[in-house]
């Protein structure tokens, strides 16, 4: 079992849907969560950085971290076409240690 | 947000030459930066990390004769590919940390795509 785990998609969704998108992870100790985002051909652009359980909202993205159940959500509200990119979840274990990445989903935004 | 630039975006080069990537925090100092490597439809996989005045730390698996690492200063840090390969084609990626905030978000260069033929 990899410790991060994240459906590969694609995901297709029509402009202005809800979208959510989900990691689940084996490591307990895992305490920081990001999501990036990243289109093709480019480096990662953090969105949402999160520390421990709870929520954590940025405009129209909500990060949801329920560790009872290493479980990670990223909520996009009112999506749009160029939200089209692939979303990548990340943890570390402590401050210092380095970051562990699902392989991505890719979201697909039509107009 | 802090910029980390990388350069080449894209390099072809063939068998048995070798090439240097360069990863440069622009707005910040960084003593340790971060060299990934991801395939299509994969996961960005770590390679080593790379700490200013010292040598890298590699991953188990990493040829560290291949991939050589040097972080001169505390705002750079190259990877060169050294005798490349077809199968050593992939997206390289580089990030780096505020020095002294390790403890807050990576933030990633634009990626270097190579492809050896």
């Amino acid at each position: 079992q990899k410790e991060v785990e994240q459906d590969p998609g694609p995901l297709s969704v029509p402009e202005g849907a809800i979208v959510s998108l989900n990691c689940t992870y084996s490591n307990s100790a895992f305490q920081y969560f990001m999501w990036y985002r990243q289109y093709s051909r480019k480096g990662p652009e953090l969105l949402m950085y999160t520390y421990s359980s709870g929520n954590k909202e940025d405009g129209r993205f909500t990060a949801q971290v329920d560790k009872s159940s290493k479980y990670i959500s990223l909520f996009i509200r009112d999506s749009q076409p160029s939200d089209s990119a692939t979303y990548l979840c990340a943890m570390k274990t402590g401050g210092y240690s380095t970051l562990t990445f699902g392989k991505g989903t890719m979201l697909l935004v039509s107009p | 947000g802090a910029v980390v630039s990388q350069h080449p975006s894209r390099v072809i080069c063939k068998s048995g030459t070798s090439v240097k990537i360069e990863c440069r925090s622009l707005d910040f100092q960084a003593t340790t930066m971060f060299w990934y490597r991801q395939f299509p439809k994969q996961s960005l996989m770590l390679m080593a990390t790379s700490n200013e005045g010292s040598k890298a730390t590699y991953e188990q698996g990493v040829e560290k004769d291949k991939f050589l690492i040097n972080h001169a200063s505390l705002t750079l840090s190259t990877l060169t590919v050294t005798s490349a390969h077809p199968e050593d084609s992939s997206f390289y990626i580089c990030s780096a940390t505020p020095m002294g905030r390790l403890d807050t978000e990576a933030f990633f260069g634009q990626g270097t795509r190579l492809t050896v033929v």
